[in-house]
């Protein structure tokens, strides 16, 4: 079965800064997605970044970069210029690329953004 | 995403109440799933269905049930409420199993 653990509960961060947060899984498939998702304070679930495994490049969505280490089965998100709006939870989630498997998700990592 | 929604937002009941939670979307896709959110532990998935005939349980299924009504409508079932099912709840749905999924504003259900 896949995991995916986010070792950080808690982070913050000056506004304007960058910060990373960390996510690992683990996975004997070679072919499968990875996803970051923010929970804001409306608790709304909002899609911030996607990877496939089969691309070597980094996905990248304006402010937000992620750093996918395959081998080392690492997938950690990069904020730049941080922003009070980033405040929220964020979730590491995982889904296979083949067969009809839903979505793994981590524990999440809380996020403050500090004026 | 407003293509995704979820009645109630907001719910209070009594243990031994049946309760249902609904999900509709016009987003056109076959696949629907239910999450459900409990503080420090991420989502937990509860039911999933690839189209209308093929309907799975999650690794939490145990009190739960589910209706998928159309491709459009897919409801989670509580038939006698109890406190710890006190939780956010939320659908989801996406397009096929390579596709992201896009999800609903979340319930939150408070079981007394």
């Amino acid at each position: 079965a896949q995991t995916v653990t986010q070792s950080q509960p808690e982070m913050s961060v000056q506004e304007a800064e960058t910060v990373t947060l960390s996510c690992t899984y683990d996975t004997s498939e070679s072919n499968y997605y990875l996803f970051w998702y923010k929970q804001p304070p409306s608790r709304q679930m909002i899609l911030v970044i996607r990877q496939e495994a089969y691309k070597q490049q980094n996905a990248t969505e304006n402010r937000f970069s992620v750093n996918f280490q395959k081998a080392a089965k690492s997938f950690s998100l990069k904020i730049s210029d941080s922003q009070l709006g980033d405040t929220a939870m964020y979730f590491c989630a995982f889904m296979r690329g083949s067969g009809n498997t839903p979505l793994v998700f981590g524990k999440g990592t809380r996020l403050s953004v500090i004026a | 995403d407003a293509d995704v929604t979820q009645t109630p937002r907001n719910r209070i009941t009594k243990t031994g109440k049946r309760i249902m939670l609904e999900c509709s979307q016009t987003k056109g896709h076959d696949r629907m799933y239910w999450y459900r959110q409990d503080p420090g532990l991420g989502l937990q998935l509860i039911y999933y269905s690839f189209d209308v005939k093929d309907i799975n349980k999650g690794e939490i299924s145990d009190g739960y049930s589910v209706s998928r009504q159309a491709q459009a409508k897919f409801s989670l079932s509580l038939e006698s409420a109890i406190p710890n099912q006190t939780a956010l709840y939320f659908c989801a749905t996406s397009a096929d199993y390579t596709d992201t999924q896009y999800f609903g504003p979340g319930t939150r259900l408070t079981v007394l």
